[in-house]
């Protein structure tokens, strides 16, 4: 893996399906994972910072978990409901300043 | 609440034309971003500071530049537009703090530019 590649691209599940996505990263170099949710018309937001191998991490139905020996995280939504409809990101960083680089994203959409 | 604000949510301009970009937080945090997004490629690094007039280049400088002379404000500047800088412009800034590189970014809620 030479960049952060997020799958799928997007998704569609029905409320109260639980779903998943990865992101992909290439695991020389790691410093930390960072989760970003944006919902349309609004700001990305961060939901997780990640830096250890097997580091799991939770807020309320979302949570994520990290493996930086092979480089990847997963993240997890539990009973999907309408307003977890969004694009997620996840960005990497290699300690180099403050930068991130960006994976494309998983586009979700719930319905009801 | 950390705020990051962005001077305009749309705007249209002319090719040829110098644009400025403005953002400002309020949170006094170090580290200050500018990325664009475009559908299919995410969000990409233009340009990033962490102190008054430091700059460094991100993954994709060419044709912008940016200015920070007080740190609460960060400026991109898109020397003479072109139909290619279309997209969404998004600031975002981070303390340096505690976790370092590691804390989290804060963004703004983005310019989409529109170059004719």
């Amino acid at each position: 893996i030479l960049n952060v590649e997020q799958s799928p691209q997007s998704l569609h599940v029905q409320e109260g399906d639980s779903t998943n996505f990865t992101c992909s990263f290439p695991s020389s170099n790691f410093y930390a994972l960072h989760w970003y949710r944006w919902e349309t018309a609004k700001s990305p937001e961060a939901l997780f910072v990640m830096t250890l191998n097997g580091d799991e991490k939770k807020k309320g139905r979302i949570s994520a978990t990290l493996n930086t020996k092979e480089g990847y995280s997963y993240l997890y939504i539990k009973g999907s409901q309408p307003e977890d409809s969004a694009t997620y990101l996840c960005g990497r960083n290699t300690g180099t300043a403050s930068k991130l680089t960006f994976g494309t994203g998983t586009r979700l959409q719930v319905t009801l | 609440d950390v705020k990051v604000t962005q001077s305009s949510r749309y705007l249209v301009k002319r090719t040829g034309e110098k644009v400025f970009l403005e953002c400002v937080q309020d949170m006094d945090h170090e580290n200050m971003f500018w990325y664009r997004q475009d559908p299919g490629l995410g969000l990409r690094l233009i340009y990033f500071s962490y102190d008054v007039k430091m700059k460094e280049k991100g993954d994709i400088p060419e044709g912008y530049s940016v200015s920070r002379e007080k740190k609460e404000r960060f400026s991109l500047i898109l020397e003479s537009a072109s139909t290619n800088q279309t997209s969404m412009y998004l600031c975002a800034s981070s303390p340096l703090g505690v976790g370092g590189s590691r804390n989290e970014q804060f963004f703004g809620p983005g310019t989409r530019l529109t170059v004719l």
